[in-house]
């Protein structure tokens, strides 16, 4: 089983549209999240980065967490064509990094 | 803060040459640097963990006699690509750690395309 499972897509929607976009993990080892943005040919953009279970928002950015579920989901609401990019999940024991494969979104104006 | 950057961007040589790809932390120490590569549409693949003034660690499959990490200073890495080859090419991204919020994450680079004729 793999550390992290991340579904890689792709994902198509509509201008305007609340995008989710989820993670799960095995390892209760796991403290920190992280959700980075890559555009095509460009190194990761770090988004969100949260420690502790519940939610975090950041403008139309809100990532979640849930330990309990080993679960996390990042939202984007009103999604931009802007936003199409791969998003990428990363977790951390503090000491090791875990990365998910990355789901590629699309948003169509 | 937190920024990386990546030398040169693109580069393109001839089977057989040393490509050598930089990567430094302008605005903060960085004592763990990582080195990935990644093929089109596929995600990362970590290649080796660079600490500052030791040996690197490198992923099992990476050569380490191919691949030479010199992690020189705080604030810079280098990736040597000894004798490249066609199949080398590929996008080479490392990312630098810095401490954030009482903890550790990655920032990446943008990236180096290598291209091998």
């Amino acid at each position: 089983q793999k550390e992290v499972e991340q579904d890689p897509g792709p994902l198509s929607v509509p201008e305007g549209a609340i995008v989710s976009l989820n993670c799960t993990y095995s390892n209760s080892a796991f403290q920190y999240f992280m959700w980075y943005r890559q555009y095509s040919r460009k190194g990761p953009e770090l988004l969100m980065y949260t420690y502790s279970s519940g939610n975090k928002e950041d403008g139309r950015f809100t990532a979640q967490v849930d330990k309990s579920s080993k679960y996390i989901s990042l939202f984007i609401r009103d999604s931009q064509p802007s936003d199409s990019a791969t998003y990428l999940c990363a977790m951390s024991t503090g000491n090791q990094f875990y990365f998910g494969t990355g789901t590629s979104l699309t948003v169509i104006p | 803060g937190a920024v990386v950057s990546q030398h040169p961007s693109w580069v393109i040589c001839k089977s057989g040459t040393s490509v050598k790809i930089e990567c430094r932390s302008l605005d903060f120490q960085a004592t763990t640097m990582f080195w990935y590569r990644q093929f089109p549409k596929q995600s990362l693949m970590l290649m080796a963990t660079s600490n500052e003034g030791s040996k690197a660690t490198y992923e099992q499959g990476v050569e380490k006699d191919k691949f030479l990490i010199n992690h020189a200073s705080l604030t810079l890495s280098t990736l040597t690509v000894t004798s490249a080859h066609p199949e080398d090419s590929s996008f080479y991204i490392c990312s630098a750690v810095w401490g954030r919020e009482g903890t550790d994450t990655q920032y990446f680079g943008p990236g180096t395309r290598l291209t091998v004729l």
